[in-house]
């Protein structure tokens, strides 16, 4: 059964730190990974995705990483702000979205 | 940029009711599907669309009907209202049902059924 699991489960930082968010999956076959965030309240957006061929990519203050062989993926987000506060989201395809599955999420609260 | 709309954002419903979650999107996506979100769970897909006149089952379709008129409406239907369908259901379309392709996502209904 494909799974995709995310740690931690929940996270504090002070505002202007930096954090790391991790994604564990075990998805054959492996088509892509995409991080969503989602904001309280609201859907979730997308924020990058990582292809097989892709190490780390980079979306402002957002740098996604991808370990196809160990089957990882992690978020790093620098100095951190307010508005980082959401839930993220790690979603693995392996083909049409049928066949798409959803992590549980970390929820990230940044505080003053 | 109105992206997709999904109404109403929140209601309560009594066991064996019947309702429809709205949801319209104005890009001219070819896909649109239903998910719901549960506590210590991640999305779940309920129906989905390749396009209209064309919809199918994902994970978790029972209770559930959806119907395809146009490219832009994709209704959801709860047939008779159970505790077990509280939840908060998402609608989200897509350019096209290829391999990973970006979801647009509305902002969610909450549903309580009582």
């Amino acid at each position: 059964k494909n799974q995709v699991e995310q740690s931690p489960q929940s996270l504090i930082i002070l505002e202007g730190k930096n954090c790391t968010l991790q994604c564990n999956y075990t998805v054959s076959p492996f088509s892509n990974l995409r991080w969503y965030k989602q904001d309280t309240g609201r859907g979730p957006v997308s924020l990058t995705i990582m292809t097989f061929s892709e190490n780390t990519k980079s979306n402002g203050r957002y740098t996604a990483t991808l370990d196809a062989d160990t089957k990882q993926s992690s978020l790093h987000i620098t100095a951190s702000q307010l508005s980082d506060s959401a839930s993220y989201i790690c979603v693995v395809s392996s083909g049409g979205y049928q066949k798409v599955t959803f992590g549980i999420g970390t929820k990230l609260q940044v505080i003053p | 940029n109105a992206g997709v709309t999904q109404t109403p954002k929140f209601q309560v419903l009594k066991t064996g009711q019947s309702m429809t979650l709205q949801c319209a999107q104005d890009m001219n996506h070819e896909y649109m599907s239903w998910y719901r979100q549960d506590p210590g769970m991640g999305l779940r897909l309920i129906h989905y669309s390749v396009g209209a006149g064309i919809t199918d089952q994902g994970e978790v379709p029972n209770g559930y009907n959806v119907s395809r008129s146009t490219t832009e409406d994709f209704p959801l239907r709860l047939l008779s209202a159970a505790p077990s369908q509280t939840s908060v259901y998402f609608c989200a379309s897509s350019y096209s049902a290829g391999l990973g392709e970006k979801l647009f996502f509305g902002s969610g209904t909450q549903l309580s059924v009582l």
